[in-house]
């Protein structure tokens, strides 16, 4: 069974970088994709990005501009870095699987992580 | 980028009804890349659908998917106490983005 752990600061400052990991169990990091998505307290879930086993990403058009995600295989786990975090970028994290063999879907998911930013 | 509508916002039903969540694209959507999901509160998403009407692994068959185009549909035959949550439809375009609906809350009435 494929299994999901984020980790990372629950509390960023304004204007810094905010870093999450997520570790995956139970399973190899090849050959699927792995995405992020997070979630504002009250409100619904947002794509941030995603990345394949051999490293090509896509990202949201809207955060394009601040989201990095990247890959360590020899360590089954997987990175998001968010720059110049604002009040709004609050929000439960959600790594997951994408499945991506014959279509796009989402089908493990980590518990989340509550990320604050906040001074 | 494509734009997922959700309908009705809340739906209040009660337990052993039947519940139809609707999910319009502003443009054409493959059934291939659409897929529905249940949430709890404190809880992850759990796929429930995918590929517009197969079910996921461990998934009841009292929830189907439908649809084509830019309308699909879940169906929740007769609910049941543990169904009463928030269902998000996404989907995976040709730009290569993924989009979430604004989801549907089902609860009870």
């Amino acid at each position: 069974q494929v299994q999901l752990q984020e980790s990372g600061p629950g509390l960023v400052k304004p204007s810094e970088t905010l870093s999450l990991t997520c570790s995956v169990s139970g399973g190899s990091i090849s050959p699927y994709y792995w995405g992020w998505i997070r979630q504002p307290p009250g409100k619904g879930l947002e794509w941030i990005g995603y990345i394949s086993y051999s490293g090509s990403t896509n990202y949201n058009s809207s955060l394009k501009s601040r989201v990095t995600i990247s890959v360590d295989m020899s360590k089954n786990q997987f990175s998001l870095k968010l720059s110049s975090v604002t009040a709004t970028d609050t929000a439960v994290y959600y790594c997951a699987r994408l499945n991506a063999m014959a279509t796009y879907y989402f089908d493990y998911w980590g518990q989340g992580a509550l990320v604050t930013v906040s001074s | 980028e494509i734009v997922l509508t959700q309908s009705p916002g809340t739906l209040s039903l009660s337990p052993g009804e039947r519940a139809t969540l609707s999910c319009r694209a502003s443009q054409r959507v493959s059934s291939t890349y659409l897929a529905w999901y249940q949430q709890k509160p404190g809880q992850a998403p759990r796929l429930l659908i995918y590929g517009a009407s197969s079910r996921a692994t461990g998934i009841p068959d009292r929830f189907s998917g439908s649809g084509s185009g830019t309308d699909f549909t879940l169906t929740i035959s007769r609910l049941e106490p543990e169904d009463f949550a928030v269902y998000y439809c996404q989907q995976y375009g040709s730009s290569a983005e993924v989009t979430f609906g604004p989801g549907t809350k089902v609860d009870i009435k």
